[in-house]
C-alpha cells in the first residue's frame, strides 16, 4: 500500500475561495506530480517538482500554483476557485533518477467541486 | 506529446477472459504500466513490462508487447466482478516532462455476473 496521503478527499466551495489540496507521502521520494483528471477519465499532468525548491508546469496549463519545501509536501493551491475548476485532482510521487523502472505511487485524489 | 491510446469501454462476462488493447508512439518508451482505477480511488500499479521482453505473466495477468507496433495488451484470466475497474495504460521515457508517465485515456472494464 502506498504512503501517500491526500487532504481533503471532497470540497464542495462557492466561487471566488481561495483553497488548498494537501499532498503528503513518506517514501522520501524526491519527485512528486500534481494530475487534473477529467470526467472522460484522462489524466493531464498540472504540476511537478524533482525536489525541494523544485516546482515545474506540466503539460496542461493550470490557475494552480504548487510549493515544495518539504521532501514529503507538495500543496496545490488556487486562489480563486471557479466552476471550471472542478475535477479530479490526483497527487503522486516517485523516487527515479532517470528513465529506469519509474512506479508512480498516487494517492487517493481529491475531488473538487465549485459551484 | 505522444499519444497513448487505449479502446474506452470493454464489457465481458464473469469467468471469461478479457483483453485490453493500447498503441502509444513514443519508439523511446523504456517500461509501460497497467495501472487500474477503481471508483473514488487514485491509480494502483498492476503491472509493468520492461521493453526487450514481449511478454510478462503474473498470475492471472498477462501483459504482450509488440515493440515493432508499439502494441501493448493486458490480459485478465477469469474476470471476476471485483476486476471492473478503469484500466490506464502509461509509458515512460526522457521526452516526457519530469520523467512523468504518460497515460492514455483508460478503458473501463464492465464484469457481469
Amino acid at each position: 500500500e502506498a504512503d501517500i496521503y491526500q487532504t481533503p478527499r471532497y470540497l464542495v466551495i462557492g466561487t471566488g475561495k481561495k483553497i488548498t489540496l494537501e499532498c503528503s507521502q513518506t517514501m522520501g521520494h524526491d519527485k512528486m506530480y500534481w494530475y487534473q483528471q477529467d470526467p472522460g477519465m484522462e489524466l493531464h499532468l498540472i504540476h511537478y517538482s524533482y525536489g525541494v525548491n523544485s516546482t515545474e508546469k506540466g503539460d496542461l496549463s493550470s490557475e494552480s500554483t504548487v510549493s515544495r519545501i518539504r521532501t514529503e509536501h507538495f500543496p496545490l493551491t488556487l486562489e480563486s476557485a471557479r466552476p471550471s475548476h472542478t475535477s479530479q485532482y490526483l497527487c503522486a510521487s516517485t523516487r527515479t533518477g532517470t528513465v529506469s523502472y519509474n512506479e508512480q505511487f498516487f494517492g487517493p485524489g481529491t475531488r473538487l467541486t465549485v459551484l | 506529446g505522444e499519444d497513448v491510446e487505449q479502446s474506452l469501454f470493454l464489457s465481458v462476462r464473469e469467468g471469461d477472459s478479457s483483453v485490453i488493447n493500447c498503441t502509444y508512439t513514443d519508439s523511446s518508451s523504456t517500461y509501460l504500466y497497467w495501472y487500474k482505477q477503481e471508483p473514488g480511488a487514485g491509480l494502483q500499479l498492476l503491472t509493468y513490462i520492461f521493453s526487450n521482453m514481449d511478454m510478462k505473466q503474473d498470475q492471472r495477468l498477462t501483459v504482450l508487447l509488440n515493440k515493432k507496433d508499439k502494441h501493448l495488451s493486458l490480459r485478465i484470466a477469469d474476470t471476476q466482478t471485483g476486476d471492473s475497474a478503469i484500466y490506464f495504460c502509461a509509458e515512460n521515457s526522457n521526452s516526457n516532462s519530469g520523467y512523468a508517465l504518460n497515460f492514455g485515456k483508460g478503458t473501463s472494464l464492465l464484469v457481469t455476473p
